[in-house]
């Protein structure tokens, strides 16, 4: 099925570095959704975005979605261990089968104390 | 947010045998959606279980090896029958949540041997 362009697959940073990673699609999304998931435990919501150009903050966490609607990014600032996991953005379209969220293939995230 | 209880959270299957997942949500939803994650790999959509109509299997997933239940609102379950090794994945049941993005259960890891 559909997926999307989600880089890097995986990174490997000291505690304390700046981490982004970004998503991109061919099709137009009405949708962002910026998930992590930790060994042995379903995806946990991050950051919901629902606006072209919308930026949303959650503590650590920036996200945007982008004007042209195909594409977001994740920001995660002063990195510490307890960001380690894998993290997935997803879109959705606006109705019917466009509904259904098409996801990324995940970046890994190794933090080092 | 809602609270998906997911069970069992893993199993070791003999190959042929079956398994039946259940996820009970504490709030009544609409649409449950069951996914699979194969070791290392993001998401795919087998099926979303509706109440009260059969489940929408997505292309390369059947109801004969993945039967779906949703007897009510707030819960469902999904079959994986007939298991062979490559059956071996994560199992994730989902709810759409308002404002919240897609909710997740804590998935079961099963294994086939």
């Amino acid at each position: 099925g559909q997926q999307l362009n989600q880089s890097p697959q995986s990174m490997f940073i000291q505690e304390g570095e700046d981490v982004s990673m970004n998503c991109t699609s061919s099709s137009i999304f009405n949708t962002w959704l910026w998930y992590k998931q930790e060994p042995g435990e379903g995806p946990v919501l991050l950051i919901a975005l629902y606006k072209a150009g919308e930026l949303t903050s959650n503590g650590r966490l920036t996200a945007q979605f982008g004007i042209t609607r195909k594409d977001s990014f994740l920001n995660i600032s002063a990195s510490i261990p307890s960001d380690v996991g894998i993290y997935f953005c997803a879109g959705q379209g606006s109705a019917g089968n466009n509904r259904k969220l098409i996801w990324g293939l995940g970046t890994s995230l190794a933090v080092n104390p | 947010s809602a609270v998906i209880s997911q069970k069992p959270s893993r199993d070791i299957c003999q190959r042929g045998t079956s398994l039946t997942i259940q996820c009970q949500v504490d709030s009544q939803v609409t649409m449950m959606f069951w996914y699979r994650q194969q070791p290392g790999q993001s998401l795919t959509l087998i099926a979303t279980a509706n109440q009260g109509s059969e489940a929408t299997y997505e292309s390369g997933f059947v109801i004969d090896k993945f039967p779906i239940s949703r007897p009510n609102l707030t819960f469902s379950t999904l079959t994986v029958s007939n298991m062979s090794p490559e059956d071996s994945s994560i199992y994730l049941c989902s709810v759409e949540d308002h404002n919240y993005g897609y909710t997740f259960g804590s998935g079961t890891r099963l294994t086939v041997v």
